[in-house]
């Protein structure tokens, strides 16, 4: 079984300020875990992901994540917020299916 | 150069309708799926087709059955529509042949679906 806990539906930060989206997860197996964003209107795009190596990911539009095996979480960070980055988050495990955390909407205030 | 593309974009229907909702890959890819997404933005999945195969299928009323005519289609149709059926439907694909990439999935724009 696999699920993933994001903490925070709504977060809000400044223009500039540090992002950071909480994950944590749940699995049987070694997981895959994934971060998709969506802008309003429109599909989910794939931010970044973890299948195994380097446990700092890198992904686009400057955002990163680092998996912690220990502490089961996949937080996602960017060190300063644009007024683009708002959108919706989401946090995503994969073992044998993908499966969602709720989501987290970000506002950036200018 | 849509690489999931989805149609219509936008179903206002009555209830007891039966609509479709189409989608199409040109990623080469070979599996398919169907998620549900509600109005608290939570997505679940409905189905996954690998090779035009059923290769999930969680507990989704009878209504809904999808169609996948060949590896670069994937169907969806509700038969007798109810008011919570109205939601954003988003169509995605994957490849099993990626090692480690194969859970990575690409989706196409939504079809927001209003039942009235």
């Amino acid at each position: 079984a696999q699920s993933v806990t994001q903490l925070g539906s709504h977060v809000s930060v400044s223009e500039g300020a540090l992002v950071l989206l909480r994950c944590n997860y749940s699995s049987s197996v070694p997981p895959y875990l994934f971060w998709y964003v969506q802008y309003p209107n429109q599909g989910l795009q794939l931010l970044l992901k973890y299948t195994t190596g380097a446990t700092l990911v890198k992904g686009i539009n400057g955002f990163e994540a680092e998996f912690k095996k220990s502490e089961t979480s996949f937080h996602l960070t960017k060190p300063s917020a644009h007024m683009s980055d708002a959108a919706e988050y989401f946090c995503a495990v994969s073992a044998r299916q993908l499966t969602f955390g709720s989501g987290t909407q970000l506002t950036v205030l200018p | 150069d849509t690489a999931v593309s989805q149609t219509p974009k936008y179903l206002v229907t009555q209830m007891g309708n039966d609509k479709s909702i189409k989608c199409e890959q040109n990623l080469g890819h070979d599996t398919m799926y169907w998620y549900k997404q509600d109005s608290k933005k939570f997505l679940k999945i409905m189905f996954s087709y690998n090779n035009k195969e059923l290769i999930i299928n969680e507990t989704v009323p009878n209504r809904f059955s999808p169609k996948s005519p060949d590896k670069a289609h994937l169907n969806l149709h509700i038969n007798s529509l109810e008011l919570g059926d109205s939601a954003v439907y988003f169509c995605a694909s994957s490849s099993s042949y990626s090692g480690r990439a194969r859970y990575e999935q690409y989706f196409g724009p939504g079809t927001r679906l209003t039942v009235t």
